[in-house]
């Protein structure tokens, strides 16, 4: 079965500075990783996603996420973080054959001026 | 373009009162459909799932009870809320079949209080 672990449950980063956000997955095979963002009181929104291919992708609002199988990983990145970034973020993990998706467990981005 | 509508968007309902939200999809046909719940400050709890209509199957056992009565339809309910059913609910859809490179698209949520 599949599994998703986000360490970090807060990080805070100053407005204008880099972010990396932390995910690793468990699955025997390639998995499909996604990666969403939740707003106060809103549904989640799909950033990005990778199936195959190209490792490193590219999705909505500047953010960017690399796939490492030799680190089980799928970080996500930033280079720049604007006010409007605070917000949750969860990775979550699918495979061919399965209904669900398997979601971490989020990590809540606080951006300082 | 595919669309999700939920509602309502909050509720506020007292201890041993019935419950029952609404999600409809539109613009596809035979999609997944998907009842997540996030309770304050954790993460999301998959409640039920539909692959089809009539067919539910159940994540968690608990207080409440799922129905797909159509194709782009899907109804949480409960005889008899508790305290515990609070929370923040997230109805999902994403294609059918079991490519699991489909991605999930939420709707925007349903607070529920109860008092």
């Amino acid at each position: 079965a599949q599994s998703v672990t986000q360490p970090d449950i807060h990080i805070t980063v100053s407005e204008g500075a880099s972010l990396e956000l932390r995910c690793n997955y468990s699955y025997g095979a390639t998995p499909y990783l996604f990666w969403y963002v939740q707003s106060p009181g809103q549904g989640l929104q799909l950033l990005l996603k990778y199936f195959s291919g190209d490792t490193l992708v590219q999705g909505i609002k500047g953010f960017e996420a690399e796939f490492k199988r030799s680190q089980s990983s799928f970080n996500l990145r930033k280079p720049s973080v604007h006010w409007s970034d605070a917000a949750e973020y969860f990775c979550a993990v699918g495979a061919t054959g399965f209904q669900k998706l398997v979601f971490g467990t989020g990590t809540r981005l606080l951006v300082s001026p | 373009s595919q669309t999700i509508h939920q509602w309502p968007a909050t509720l506020v309902q007292p201890v041993g009162s019935p419950l029952s939200l609404e999600c409809t999809v539109e613009g596809t046909s035979n999609p997944n459909l998907y009842w997540y719940r996030q309770a304050a400050g954790r993460g999301l709890q998959l409640l039920f799932y539909s692959v089809g209509i009539g067919q539910i199957s159940s994540e968690v056992p608990q207080n409440l009870s799922a129905s797909r009565p159509q194709d782009r339809q899907f109804i949480l309910s409960s005889k008899k809320l508790l305290l515990s059913d609070s929370g923040f609910y997230l109805c999902a859809w994403r294609a059918g079949g079991t490519q699991g490179n489909s991605p999930l698209h939420f709707g925007n949520g349903t607070r529920l209080t109860v008092t």
